[in-house]
């Protein structure tokens, strides 16, 4: 198993561009996550996707779309790339979202390598 | 809103020291609480997940402990290697957010011969 697997590695853009992350895993996962990480501020999430054919927002979704092409794959699309959007940005995977009384195991989520993109 | 600190920021060992990371978090209503290892330039690895009624989890060298409480978790390395060197996170699940996770800034360990 590839576990989660993103692309491209690297990425960078000039402002007002637009692209699209790529995100996939083969864990038969129902859930799916993209994060950003910047430096002194921890993972933030931007959009999850509890299950197949659902997306919601997360804490820093401006600027950003997402689509859930099946139950393997979740894209991110940034519109018109602004400076303020580089980062390094983690796609993630979990069984099952949080239920309560599920398994511990069920609700570990899985990180891809990431992708650094820089907007200038 | 939930805020996860982790003190130190950066912390470096000699090799075979017992070691402790700390992870503090300001509201108590948690589901659960993971710790995660990232390597640079690499993503996220989950070490240990902690659901709110339970008290500490254990796996090899690693073991982590959860007072809800207080709103602390400790995270303890038993006789630390070289290869223990990365960035050590946590993050917390409230109840009712579904899949989303709130992470701390992290702490960045290494350990030395």
């Amino acid at each position: 198993n590839a576990g989660v697997t993103q692309t491209p590695k690297f990425q960078v853009l000039k402002t007002g561009q637009s692209m699209t992350l790529q995100c996939a895993q083969d864990m038969n996962h129902n859930s799916m996550y993209w994060y950003r990480q910047d430096p002194g501020m921890g993972l933030r999430l931007i959009y999850y996707s509890a299950s197949e054919g659902t997306t919601d927002k997360g804490e820093v979704p401006n600027g950003y779309n997402v689509s859930r092409l099946n139950k393997r794959e979740f894209s991110l699309r940034l519109e018109s790339a602004a400076p303020s959007q580089t980062s390094v940005y983690f796609c993630a995977s979990s069984r099952l979202p949080g239920l309560a009384g599920g398994l511990s195991s069920t609700d570990t989520q899985y990180f891809g390598p990431g992708t650094r993109l820089t907007v200038l | 809103k939930q805020e996860v600190t982790q003190i130190p920021a950066a912390l470096s060992v000699p090799e075979g020291e017992n070691l402790v990371l700390n992870c503090s978090f300001t509201d108590s209503a948690i589901y659960n609480l993971q710790w995660f290892r990232q390597d640079p330039g690499k993503g996220l690895t989950s070490l240990l997940l902690i659901q709110s009624s339970q008290r500490e989890q254990t796996s090899g060298r690693l073991n982590a402990s959860l007072d809800k409480s207080s709103g602390r978790s400790t995270l303890y390395i038993a006789a630390s290697q070289p290869g223990d060197s990365a960035t050590y996170l946590c993050a917390v699940k409230l109840t009712g957010t579904a899949s989303k996770l709130t992470f701390g800034t992290g702490t960045r360990l290494q350990v030395t011969l």
